[in-house]
């Protein structure tokens, strides 16, 4: 069965850094790969997506690469700040079998 | 600003007792989903729904959880009888298909069975 891992649990950055998270998975590459970010007591917000054929995505300071070749994903937050500490989930889409498959999240708290 | 809206937001009950959670998703979403989230498990699907069909339970225990969508504005998740294992936080989320299944989170129903 597919496997999705998260790098470590919990990460700490100092603030003005960047964060880069890690998302492993085995088997088959999914159509898209999601990065959500959840807030304690809070559901899931939807962070960014990219597809399969893509290498690379971007938006404001965060940026998330994909290599299907390593079968990996990587989630940058440039000049990482305070607020940013959450964690953050990356979701597997297999849009062809209707599956949806969310890794455990990794713990990023942002020290000033 | 349209959002996915869950009822109850906090439920104790005791175990063997019927629960019932309710879903509203936004308003032109097709699809509806049903997770539950624990600290040992992390989030798990537990049902998939395309235009009120469902795609997908296997994530579910069939013997005591049901979930239904009894029309477009309304999905449900049942579980009878109840047990402490279930205890967990329950979301439903929901989406456009053909807009990359972007999914968007209510705020979840934190469920106690003692």
């Amino acid at each position: 069965s597919q496997k999705i891992e998260q790098n470590s649990e919990a990460l700490n950055i100092q603030e003005g850094k960047t964060a880069t998270l890690t998302c492993n998975y085995t088997n088959y590459s999914p159509a898209y790969l999601q990065w959500y970010r959840q807030d304690p007591g809070r559901g899931p917000v939807f962070l960014l997506l990219i597809r399969e054929n893509e290498k690379e995505k971007r938006k404001e300071r965060l940026k998330v690469t994909f290599d299907t070749t390593l079968k990996q994903s990587l989630f940058h937050i440039t000049a990482s700040q305070p607020a940013d500490s959450a964690t953050y989930l990356c979701a597997l889409v297999y849009s062809s079998a209707s599956k949806i498959i969310f890794g455990s999240g990794t713990r990023l708290s942002i020290r000033p | 600003d349209a959002r996915v809206t869950q009822t109850p937001r906090h439920k104790v009950t005791e175990m063997g007792q019927e629960v019932t959670m309710r879903c509203q998703p936004i308003l032109g979403h097709n699809t509806v989903f049903w997770y539950r989230q624990t600290m040992m498990q992390g989030l798990e699907l537990l049902a998939y729904f395309r235009n009120r069909a469902p795609l997908d339970d296997s994530g579910m225990p069939k013997d005591r959880f049901s979930a239904e969508m009894p029309d477009a504005t309304l999905a449900t998740l049942k579980i009878q009888p109840s047990e402490p294992r279930d205890s967990a936080v329950y979301f439903c989320a929901s989406g456009l298909e053909g807009r990359t299944y972007e999914q968007y989170f209510g705020p979840g129903t934190r469920l106690t069975v003692t």
